[in-house]
């Protein structure tokens, strides 16, 4: 267990829909990653956020959004659902301290079908 | 971040050591290398990571060359379970905030499939 919890774990929608996907990043990390796996594309990384900021963007479509909360929390957003967007979303957070490894801890993972 | 390159697929019998190679010829001084692992469809792990010396930890060895352009990952007895994606990963160290340490992104390729079988 990473301590990265990610809701729902699995959804199946219909194109055109919209979808909202939580993460609960490990306590007192300040940091948040959303990244997709889709079959063809591998882990693709979509955004980060730092306390509340975003900090970095990736590959992330227009229809897709996210943001950090105050309580640290982040969720995802996507709108225009395609049958493309069938993917595996990861959220991941990471340490913060002088010290730390920098590694990342990753969430299960939340599974998104679109028919 | 540095780019890596690593085989497509290996494969290591059951209790052997699995040697997982990666080059990342390009690598800047202030990058360090991550390995990270993928069991079918679960989130990617953090195994270990280093800057320029060899590390080991409860889960594998780490070695880096001189020259930081290749690495080798070593699990010392690999199981069935160590099957999974491996992944080489070159990226900046940390930069010092406010708030604690803020470390970027981790850019994943396509990694090393291993299969550990019986």
């Amino acid at each position: 267990d990473s301590g990265v919890t990610q809701t729902p774990k699995h959804l199946i929608t219909a194109t055109g829909q919209r979808v909202t996907l939580r993460c609960s990043p490990r306590s007192g990390d300040l940091s948040v990653y959303w990244y997709q796996q889709s079959l063809d594309q591998g882990l693709q990384f979509l955004i980060q956020y730092y306390n509340g900021e975003e900090r970095a963007k990736g590959n992330i479509l227009e229809r897709f959004s996210a943001q950090q909360f105050p309580d640290l929390h982040s969720e995802l957003n996507l709108s225009s659902l395609e049958l493309g967007d069938s993917a595996l979303y990861f959220c991941a957070s990471s340490v913060v301290s002088g010290g730390a490894s920098g590694e990342l801890f990753f969430g299960e993972g939340s599974r998104l079908t679109v028919l | 971040d540095a780019k890596t390159t690593q085989p497509t697929s290996m494969d290591c019998a059951e209790g052997r050591a699995a040697n997982l190679p990666c080059n990342h010829s390009t690598i800047s001084g202030n990058e360090y290398v991550y390995w990270y692992r993928q069991i079918h469809s679960q989130g990617p792990q953090y195994i270990i990571h280093g800057l320029k010396n060899n590390e080991t930890n409860e889960m594998a060895s780490l070695i880096i060359t001189e020259d930081r352009k290749s690495s080798t990952l070593i699990l010392p007895h690999a199981t069935l379970r160590d099957t999974a994606v491996y992944y080489c990963i070159v990226r900046v160290a940390g930069v010092h905030e406010a708030g604690g340490t803020s470390y970027g992104k981790l850019t994943f390729g396509q990694g090393t499939i291993l299969t550990v079988h019986p």
